[in-house]
């Protein structure tokens, strides 16, 4: 069974300001993919990184990037030049190589308040 | 423009009613899921169908059907069987085949359903 833990439920970022929210991973296939999604207070589910098992490289995405340690299985988001915007739930998740289940497992989130 | 259309946004039941929530896409993708969010809580999976006329329960599949008879649409019921029905619901897509990890999920922008 897959699980992801995210064990910070809030956190707190000056403006302008580097913040890194934890992602720890837990699963038995050799092949799977980490993704971060953004959520608002209005609701939906934004994309925002993705990083697959067996990229050599961490990923990024403008401010976005993924700070990918296999061994210690996990996939930490850092955002860069925090900006007022960025306030919001931040989930985890995890996509499965088992052919039978291509839903993504969701840890529990993080929140993020970023102040002036 | 393509996107995933829910509604209603808010919708409330009585006690021992059934409700169906409407999820439409426009993206020509063929997988799509269903996923219940509780308060400060992270997505769970409810039902998910990787092709037309097909579906499979997910993690919490108790009281709540399906049907998958056009690509396009993947409308959820809540029956009165779901005890505690009260939550963000939300529906998501993707277009990966089931050979690939990567290729984000589109989500809906979710429906709010409460009993009264």
């Amino acid at each position: 069974a897959q699980k992801i833990t995210q064990t910070q439920p809030g956190m707190f970022v000056q403006e302008k300001e580097a913040v890194t929210l934890d992602c720890t991973y837990d699963t038995s296939d050799p092949s799977y993919g980490l993704f971060w999604y953004k959520q608002p207070s209005s609701g939906e589910m934004i994309f925002l990184i993705y990083q697959g098992s067996y990229d050599q490289q961490n990923a990024t995405e403008g401010r976005y990037s993924l700070n990918f340690q296999k061994a210690r299985k996990s996939a930490n988001l850092v955002i860069s030049a925090s900006q007022l915007g960025d306030s919001a739930m931040y989930f985890c998740a995890m996509s499965s190589s088992d052919t039978g289940r291509r839903a993504l497992t969701f840890g529990s989130g993080t929140r993020l308040q970023v102040q002036p | 423009d393509g996107g995933i259309t829910q509604s209603p946004k808010y919708l409330f039941r009585k006690e021992g009613q059934n409700v169906t929530l409407s999820c439409e896409q426009n993206l020509n993708h063929d997988a799509m899921y269903w996923y219940r969010q509780d308060p400060g809580q992270g997505l769970r999976l409810i039902y998910y169908s990787q092709i037309v006329n097909d579906f499979q329960k997910g993690d919490i599949a108790e009281g709540y059907s399906v049907s998958r008879e056009k690509k396009e649409s993947f409308p959820l019921t809540v029956t009165s069987a779901q005890k505690n029905p009260t939550a963000f619901y939300l529906c998501a897509s993707t277009s990966r085949p089931p050979t690939s990890l990567r290729g984000e999920a589109f989500f809906g922008q979710g429906t709010r359903l409460t009993v009264v």
